[in-house]
Order: structure tokens, then sequence, then C-alpha cells
């Protein structure tokens, strides 16, 4: 069983909308997280950090967690084509020696 | 301050043939890792280090091999190399838990041919 599931997508998404990602996440002691995003081609890119519950805002940019559900989303504002990529959600693990990642959601941003 | 760099971008091996693929990263950090990354899929952990003369296997470590002699770098080899082989190989780098995530390398493509 994977540690952190993403849905796979393709999530199509119009231009100027909302884009709302999700993750789950297994391992209780789970204490931080972040969203990568990687478009195609290249490495992944660190977007947003969040250690503790509730919302953390940068930019067009908002992640959500939830420790109780065991939780974390992503929400892109004002989508844009530039923001067609894969998003890769990824927590430390409770041994805090490396990050386990979930399988990425493509997102699709239709102008 | 250049962060994760790894050398090469690009290479083509034969079957049975042998390369290092460098990382090196100048941010001080003990945390360093090997990922490789099949077409259209996750990223596969091979090896991580959490400090200089520490190595550890991730998922997939068969076929490969690592060592970490400093703290800068973490060089990742491969012996008798095969067609299963061919990927987009990533290095990271992190201070670790607390102190953010992963600052990744710009990747080397390998083919085996």
């Amino acid at each position: 069983q994977k540690e952190v599931e993403q849905n796979s997508g393709p999530l199509s998404v119009p231009e100027g909308a909302i884009a709302s990602l999700n993750c789950t996440y297994s391992d209780r002691g789970s204490q931080s997280f972040f969203w990568y995003r990687q478009y195609s081609g290249k490495s992944p890119e660190l977007i947003m950090s969040i250690y503790s519950n509730g919302d953390k805002e940068d930019g067009r940019f908002t992640a959500q967690l939830n420790k109780a559900s065991q939780y974390v989303s992503l929400l892109i504002r004002d989508s844009q084509p530039s923001d067609s990529a894969t998003y890769l959600c990824a927590g430390w693990g409770a041994a805090g020696n490396k990050l386990t990642f979930g399988g990425g959601t493509r997102v699709l941003v239709k102008p | 301050n250049a962060g994760v760099t790894q050398t090469p971008k690009f290479r083509i091996l034969k079957i049975g043939q042998s390369m290092t693929l460098q990382c090196a990263q100048d941010m001080n950090h003990n945390y360093m890792y090997w990922y490789r990354q099949d077409p259209g899929m996750g990223l596969k952990l091979i090896y991580y280090s959490v400090g200089a003369g520490i190595t550890d296997k991730g998922e997939v470590p068969n076929g490969y091999n690592v060592s970490r002699s400093t703290t800068e770098d973490f060089p990742l080899r491969l012996e008798l190399a095969a067609p299963s082989q061919t990927s987009v190989y990533f290095c990271a780098s992190s201070q670790g838990q607390g102190a953010g995530g992963y600052t990744f390398g710009s990747g080397t493509r390998l083919t085996v041919v």
C-alpha cells in the first residue's frame, strides 16, 4: 500500500478557474508536507510547504493540512496554461530520514 | 550558489557497460538521495544517505551502488548496464525533517541500448 496517495488525473481545468488537488497519507507520524511541481522532462520544483494544521497561502497557491483526517490539499487559483504540469505531494515519514512521494496528479489548464 | 549539480545530463550506454552518475551539492546538506523516474511514472528511491559514510537502500537498489565519502558528493554507480535501467535519474539533497523539503538536481537522462 502506497503511503501517500494522489489521484493521477489528468485534472482538466479551464484557464482562470481553481484547480483543486488532494493527497492522503497513511503515516500518522508524518509532520511536514510539501508540494512539488514537475514540468515534463524537468526535475521537481518545490512550490509549497506546510507544517501545521490549517491553510497556508503563497500567491496563487494555497496548501491545506488536516492531520486528523491525514489529508493535504493544494489549490491553484486563477489557473494559467503555465500551471500545466504534474504536482507531487510528499511528506516526511515518522523515521524522519526521507520524504515519501505520491504518484503525482497531472494538471492540464486549457485556454 | 549552485545547489545540486548532476553530471552528465545525457548518456547512452551499451548493455554491459558501467558508469558513474555524479551528484554534488554546495548547501552543506547531510541528507542526499538518488531517484529514478521512468516515463509517465513516479519517483522511485534507489539509495539514500543521511551523512558521510552512511548509505542505505531504497525501493529499487538492485544494479546500483553508492558511496558517500564527503558531505558534498554522492555518486551513483551502475554496473553491467541493462535496458531496464533506461530512465531519468534525479539526485536530491536536504537538511532533514524540520528544515524543509528536497532540492533536486536537473537530472541525468540515461539510455541503455
